[in-house]
């Protein structure tokens, strides 16, 4: 679904680096969402946001920070850049109607080497 | 804390062959299910969510509260169907995992020609 885009795709980065993964969309929802995706762990939540003034933990948020720019952004931060944060990290939204059906991105790949 | 168990990381079958992905969860209330399916090159998308109880590219969910259960089942498993399965959970309003989704491990599913 085009809707919900996700930049970069790709990145590789270094131990310590603060790195930016930007989420956008036009599915005028209120609701978005970061996982990450690891292999034999599935999808962990990071971080959550109702709406632009709401700002949630989710399972996985130690070592992340969020900043819901306007309602359709939601940027995830990795403040300094561990090799264990390797992983698949989606974006995902929510109409707040549509309970648990969920419009997910893309996907960035982030390598932290 | 709620969970969501997928106790089988891979499955094969061939093509024609009834297939189940097994998903169980732990929830202390009446929790909503899901399964979301990655297809390949494709984004994590909706298969199907137990109240809306329909059939869904010949897939099929039944809940079952006493046993914890929401397994995925087709009868007639096709090539195409080859993807990765993942069992999903929201918990009931008011609660504090309403609004997002608990994710089990993912199984990948192949169907052999």
């Amino acid at each position: 679904d085009a809707d919900v885009t996700q930049t970069p795709r790709n990145r590789i980065t270094k131990t310590g680096k603060r790195i930016m993964l930007e989420c956008s969309q036009t599915k005028g929802h209120d609701r978005m969402y970061w996982y990450r995706q690891d292999p034999g762990l599935g999808l962990q939540l990071i971080y959550y946001s109702f709406d632009v003034k709401d700002i949630n933990k989710g399972e996985i948020s130690d070592g992340y920070s969020v900043s819901r720019q306007a309602q359709a952004k939601f940027s995830l931060s990795l403040e300094s850049a561990i090799p264990n944060q390797t992983a698949l990290y989606f974006c995902a939204t929510s109409d707040l109607l549509g309970t648990g059906v969920l419009y997910f991105g893309p996907g960035t790949r982030l390598t932290v080497l | 804390a709620q969970r969501v168990t997928q106790p089988e990381k891979l499955l094969s079958v061939f093509k024609g062959a009834p297939v189940e992905l097994k998903c169980n969860y732990s929830y202390s209330g009446s929790p909503e299910l899901f399964w979301y399916v990655q297809y390949s090159r494709q984004r994590l998308q909706l298969l199907l969510r137990h109240i809306s109880r329909e059939s869904i590219k010949g897939f099929t969910a039944d809940l079952n509260k006493g046993e914890t259960s929401f397994h995925l089942k087709k009868p007639f498993a096709q090539e195409e169907d080859s993807a990765m399965y993942y069992c999903a959970l929201e918990g009931e309003a008011g609660g504090t995992s309403y609004g997002k989704l608990t994710f089990g491990q993912g199984t990948i599913l192949t169907v052999h020609p």
